[in-house]
């Protein structure tokens, strides 16, 4: 199947300190990319829709200005944690559909951020 | 807005056949999948159905969609230690698309 990868996977950082983690799809073109956040012992929530050479199409509830994403290529996005504080420690995983992916979303390994 | 339920823990004993139930209400998810995540690590594909089929079998895997109720189940056959796993349901409309996830369902297999 198709591979998505995530980096880094394991990233702590300072308080107030920002930190950018990358999804790649290694094989096709991901045209659109979906970022999650899981906290711990709970489910997945999207976050974000991240669409190739456009702007990201944000849940409710979760700050634009905090979660920056870029999309500007077919096999890459990133997702970008400003100003990053404790609370915002947490699993954020990737995955990747579009061209290539018929029946499934391909997930990435996942990053885990923890700020201190 | 959609909504996935699970139940929160199963516990069986190795050799035994684990059943874990999942239920939603779109009526417009057109894809069901089965994922399973290990402690500290990302997502596993584990099987996923479309919503015009009723059941769906690899190898220990059996997956029923009662598409009239909404209710989606993944049965594991002869369930053994490394079966221990969290697992999530989550429904699609479309293929390669956002998923919504169940609260997922922390199985422990007993030996």
């Amino acid at each position: 199947g198709a591979v998505v990868s995530q980096h880094p996977s394991r990233v702590i950082c300072k308080s107030g300190t920002s930190v950018k983690i990358e999804c790649r799809s290694l094989d096709f073109q991901a045209t659109t990319m979906f970022w999650y956040r899981q906290f711990p012992k709970q489910s997945l929530m999207l976050m974000a829709t991240s669409n190739e050479g456009s702007k990201a199409t944000y849940e409710q509830g979760v700050e634009k200005d905090k979660f920056l994403i870029n999309h500007a290529s077919l096999t890459l996005s990133t997702l970008t944690v400003t100003s990053a504080h404790p609370e915002d420690s947490s699993f954020y995983i990737c995955s990747a559909g579009g061209q290539g992916t018929n029946t499934e979303a391909f997930f990435g390994q996942g990053t885990r951020l923890t700020v201190v | 807005g959609e909504d996935v339920e699970q139940s929160l823990f199963l516990s069986v004993r190795e050799g035994d056949s684990s059943v874990i139930n999942c239920t939603y209400t779109d009526s417009s998810s057109t894809y069901l999948y089965w994922y399973k995540q290990e402690p500290g690590a990302g997502l596993q594909l584990l099987t996923y159905i479309f919503s015009n089929m009723d059941m769906k079998q690899d190898q220990r895997l059996t997956v029923l969609l009662n598409k009239k109720d909404k209710h989606l189940s993944l049965r594991i056959a002869d369930t053994q230690t490394g079966d221990s796993a969290i697992y999530f349901c989550a429904e699609s409309w479309t293929a390669g698309n956002k998923l919504t996830f169940g609260g997922g369902t922390r199985v422990l297999v007993k030996p």
